[in-house]
């Protein structure tokens, strides 16, 4: 079965604190890993896709990376506007294109 | 349209009523799908669209639950004889790639059932 942790469950920073937000995964054969940022009342937003270990992606303050087992998504100096919560979902090989398993999510908050 | 269109908003049910939930996707966009998040917990896949082929309805939870879709336009969720654990957000999303990398999703649906 597929699976996807994330770490921590809630995180909070001051303005310019730069951190890094977790998401382990088991899956049988990764198709891609996706990032996604939500905020209260919404739907998901989607920030990145990863296909391969070693494969890194940056928009703004936000970078992802990929390894076999996990990914990162590294806040630079981050500003109130980014506090949501982060997704991060994987997609299966041998599954159809739609079905995406998602983590729990990690809660980021950022204080001026 | 702009984006993902979902409706109602919101919606209170008792135990035991059918609800409808409807979900108009990005114009042009074949793959439709639903997704459920109850609170505390991650988005769970309930059922895929991709044009005209057969959906992936793996992860309906149970046969109360029923969606479709009218060729690649608005879709609806049916939930049959409500229970209060389907109390949730339900969530559609839409893509126009064939291996849809990237999901727009709607504001969703808040079903509570009391």
């Amino acid at each position: 079965e597929d699976q996807v942790t994330q770490s921590p469950e809630a995180l909070r920073l001051q303005e310019g604190e730069s951190s890094s937000l977790n998401c382990s995964y088991t899956v049988s054969g990764l198709r891609g890993l996706f990032w996604y940022r939500q905020d209260p009342g919404k739907g998901p937003e989607f920030l990145f896709t990863l296909y391969s270990a070693g494969e890194e992606k940056e928009k703004e303050r936000l970078k992802a990376t990929l390894t076999k087992k996990e990914s990162f998504l590294h806040i630079t100096a981050p500003k109130p506007e980014d506090s949501a919560t982060y997704l991060c979902a994987v997609q299966a090989g041998g599954t159809s294109y739609g079905k995406l398993t998602f983590g729990q999510g990690t809660i980021l908050t950022v204080h001026p | 349209g702009a984006g993902v269109s979902q409706s109602p908003s919101n919606k209170v049910t008792e135990k035991g009523k059918d609800v409808e939930l409807r979900c108009d996707p990005i114009s042009g966009h074949t793959a439709l799908y639903w997704y459920r998040q109850r609170l505390g917990q991650g988005l769970e896949f309930l059922i895929y669209f991709q044009g005209n082929s057969a959906p992936d309805k793996s992860g309906l939870p149970s046969d109360r639950f029923s969606a479709e879709r009218t060729g690649e336009s608005v879709s609806t969720l049916t939930i049959q004889r409500t229970q209060q654990e389907d109390s949730a957000v339900y969530l559609c999303a839409s893509s126009s790639t064939v291996r849809n990398e990237k999901l727009f999703f709607g504001s969703g649906t808040q079903l509570s059932v009391l």
